[in-house]
């Protein structure tokens, strides 16, 4: 079957580092998305890993191990304004193409 | 980025009465458009996929008579939600990719749907 993890809840400080961490089994594996959610709004686009390794884009890095089935992603000088749920996604080959979500892990970040 | 424009953003209607939020892709062709409901505090439950021009796939325990899902262009999909009630009130999204399998999900601004 199909299944993510990932923590429900972290709170953080506002100019420290937080990992969000993300593990998946599932099969024919084509990739994994980050997605920010404020509540009441839409998700947005985080990050897209493939291929093994670390992408880093601005404070935020995500990083794949695909024979791990692992992701985490990474937020550097927190700002109060990184309180939010932050998602998980995997997508299959074929499936369909949709995308298999975490529940999201609700980040507190405090002054 | 890509943009998805979703409307209405909030709508109230009343119980029995039928409602449509309609999904553009504004600068790229959508070939898979997902819809999905969320209630406070809880994750996406997606409801449907759709593909232009067939029908769409619903995920198990989701009526596809009372949620009207029509793709009929690779920018526009509508989600019609029939004879309303009090339970169906939550928030939908919908969400487009394109072609490619590495393209990232685009999401619309969702709608806030109250049924009184």
């Amino acid at each position: 079957g199909q299944n993510i993890d990932q923590p429900t809840e972290m709170t953080a400080t506002e100019g420290a580092i937080v990992q969000i961490n993300c593990t998946y089994q599932t099969s024919g594996f084509n990739g994994l998305f980050w997605y920010q959610q404020h509540a009441g709004e839409a998700p947005t686009f985080l990050s897209y890993n493939v291929l093994d390794g670390l992408e880093e884009k601005g404070r935020f890095s995500s990083f794949l191990s695909r024979s791990k089935g692992y992701s985490y992603l990474l937020l550097k000088e927190l700002q109060m304004k990184d309180s939010a749920s932050y998602l998980c996604a995997v997508t299959n080959a074929g499936n369909n193409r949709k995308l298999i979500w975490g529940l999201g892990t609700s980040l507190a970040v405090n002054p | 980025g890509a943009v998805v424009s979703q409307h209405p953003s909030r709508v109230i209607c009343k119980s029995g009465t039928s409602v449509k939020i309609e999904c553009r892709s504004l600068d790229f062709q959508a070939t898979t458009m997902f819809w999905y409901r969320q209630f406070p505090k809880q994750s996406l439950m997606l409801m449907a996929t759709s593909n232009e021009g067939s029908k769409a796939t619903y995920e198990q325990g989701v009526e596809k008579d009372k949620f009207l899902i029509n793709h009929a262009s690779l920018t526009l999909s509508t989600l019609t939600v029939t004879s309303a009630h009090p339970e169906d009130s939550s928030f939908y999204i919908c969400s487009a990719r394109g072609q490619l399998d590495n393209t990232e999900a685009f999401f619309g601004q969702g709608t806030r749907l109250t049924v009184v």
